[in-house]
């Protein structure tokens, strides 16, 4: 059973435009949310999270808005870079800053490919 | 920033035989650091919790008599893969946690990548 989907494999940008990634959950036990990096056989770097009482978090480019009732997120990442090619990764983890936190239940990844 | 390092990188290894892997906090201590694997074109899985100067708690379905761990400082756990097979090729990736922080995000390793021939 997948908690946390990410649906779309690939995303396609032009350098430039605004790229945007998706995430559906499915545990309303989860009440964090975060947005990891990947290169290949490297680990995760960490981009954005947000918590559940928020509903949008910004830093510099990127930005997660949350829509909790849809148990819906997305990363928006404007301006696009070459530099942002990557896969990126949605998780969520459910009570923020106790026990469980650290046990993060991940997305399959969505690889982003930005265009010159 | 934080930094977790983890060694060796990448290893191959023979049939029958085990592989340890380290994971390293450097610049903070680590009471807790989570262990994943991930297949060729697959999502991260956590496979295991580490905890410092306590038993390791696994996921369901992780055999915790092949994935042994251990986390004997506030610095360090190691995974060793046990009577390694062909089917345990993957990349395994340590992350950890600073103590006491609410909401401090996860910081991760580099991953090992294994191979079993």
């Amino acid at each position: 059973d997948q908690q946390v989907k990410q649906n779309s494999p690939s995303l396609s940008v032009q350098e430039g435009r605004i790229s945007i990634l998706n995430c559906d959950y499915t545990n309303s036990m989860f009440d964090y949310f975060l947005w990891y990096k990947k290169y290949p056989a490297e680990g995760p770097t960490f981009l954005i999270s947000i918590s559940s009482i928020k509903d949008k978090n910004e830093d510099g480019r990127f930005t997660v808005f949350l829509n909790k009732s849809a148990k819906h997120l997305s990363l928006h990442i404007v301006p696009s870079q070459p530099g942002d090619s990557a896969v990126y990764f949605c998780a969520a983890t459910p009570n923020a800053g106790g026990t469980s936190y650290g046990k993060l239940t991940f997305g399959q990844g969505t690889i982003l490919t930005v265009h010159p | 920033g934080a930094v977790v390092s983890q060694h060796p990188s990448w290893v191959i290894c023979k049939s029958g035989t085990s592989v340890k892997i380290e994971c390293r906090s450097l610049d903070f201590q680590a009471t807790t650091m989570f262990w994943y694997r991930q297949f060729p074109k697959q999502s991260l899985m956590l496979m295991a919790t580490s905890n410092e100067g306590s038993k390791a708690t696994y996921e369901q379905g992780v055999e915790k008599d092949k994935f042994l761990i251990n986390h004997a400082s506030l610095t360090l756990s190691t995974l060793t893969v046990t009577s390694a097979h062909p089917e345990d090729s993957s990349f395994y990736i340590c992350s950890a946690r600073t103590t006491g922080t609410r909401n401090s995000p996860l910081h991760f390793g580099n991953g090992t990548r294994l191979t079993v021939t």
